[in-house]
């Protein structure tokens, strides 16, 4: 099994900040099958980057996703009041797909 | 508009089996993976396992951590699909949620973009 490691555990930002957020296999992703989740309180998940650097359909592009092998990284460009959230990341190369510990993404 | 709707969670008993239920519309059901995810109070999302569609052979793929006390199914005729869950533990304790990737085939079928706005299962005595 996979086991994917998300750094930091939280971030403290405010709006208009980059925010950058890593996660790392303990192994090799197939093909680069990673993605990002955004999930906020009390709400489902939402798809934010599939194959580790496309964007899914309808999300702003101050979303960008970057890496390979085991090191991936989930960039937000500029922080919206509205990107303050949870993150984790999924690998679903391998079976079991296993999710990342998530990155809680907070208002400084 | 694609939906998803669960329901089927509530409060049992250490022990005892749940069957909860994914009711979908707005998608052709019989060509998708349903995903199911669950995520216990306070804690992130675990992946449970999905299920392939008829043309793949229905087959399953799970989590090893729940040691085949969970099975996954669906009925394409009723576009439902369905995560009966055995020898529930305290630990089982969470919101369940089906999720699917409509007009994706390949690894892409694995993802969740769609989503259903979950259930909840409290295993206690």
């Amino acid at each position: 099994e996979i086991v994917l490691t998300q750094s930091p555990g939280a971030l403290s930002l405010s709006p208009g900040e980059r925010a950058t957020l890593s996660c790392r296999a303990s192994q090799s992703v197939y093909s680069n099958y990673l993605a990002w989740y955004q999930q906020k309180p009390g709400q489902a998940p939402r798809l934010l980057i599939y194959s580790a650097s496309s964007r899914a359909t309808g999300v702003p592009d101050r979303f960008s996703g970057s890496g390979s092998g085991t090191d991936f990284t989930l960039t937000i460009s500029r922080l919206e009041p509205e990107d303050f959230a949870v993150y984790y990341c999924q690998q679903y190369g391998n079976s079991p797909l296993t999710f990342g510990g998530g990155t809680k993404v907070e208002i400084k | 508009e694609v939906q998803l709707v669960e329901s089927g969670g509530g409060l049992v008993q250490p022990g005892r089996s749940l069957r909860l239920s994914c009711t979908t519309s707005g998608f052709t059901f019989r060509d998708y993976v349903m995903t199911w995810v669950r995520q216990a109070p306070g804690k992130g999302l675990e992946w449970v396992g999905f299920i392939r569609p008829k043309v793949s052979g229905e087959t399953t793929e799970d989590a090893a951590s729940l040691k085949g006390r969970f099975t996954m199914s669906r009925d394409d005729s009723k576009n439902i699909a369905y995560l009966q869950m055995n020898s529930l533990k305290t630990e089982d304790t969470g919101v369940y949620y089906c999720t699917t990737t409509v007009g994706s085939d390949g690894y892409e079928a694995r993802l969740g973009s769609v989503w259903g706005q979950g259930t909840l299962v409290t295993v206690s005595s």
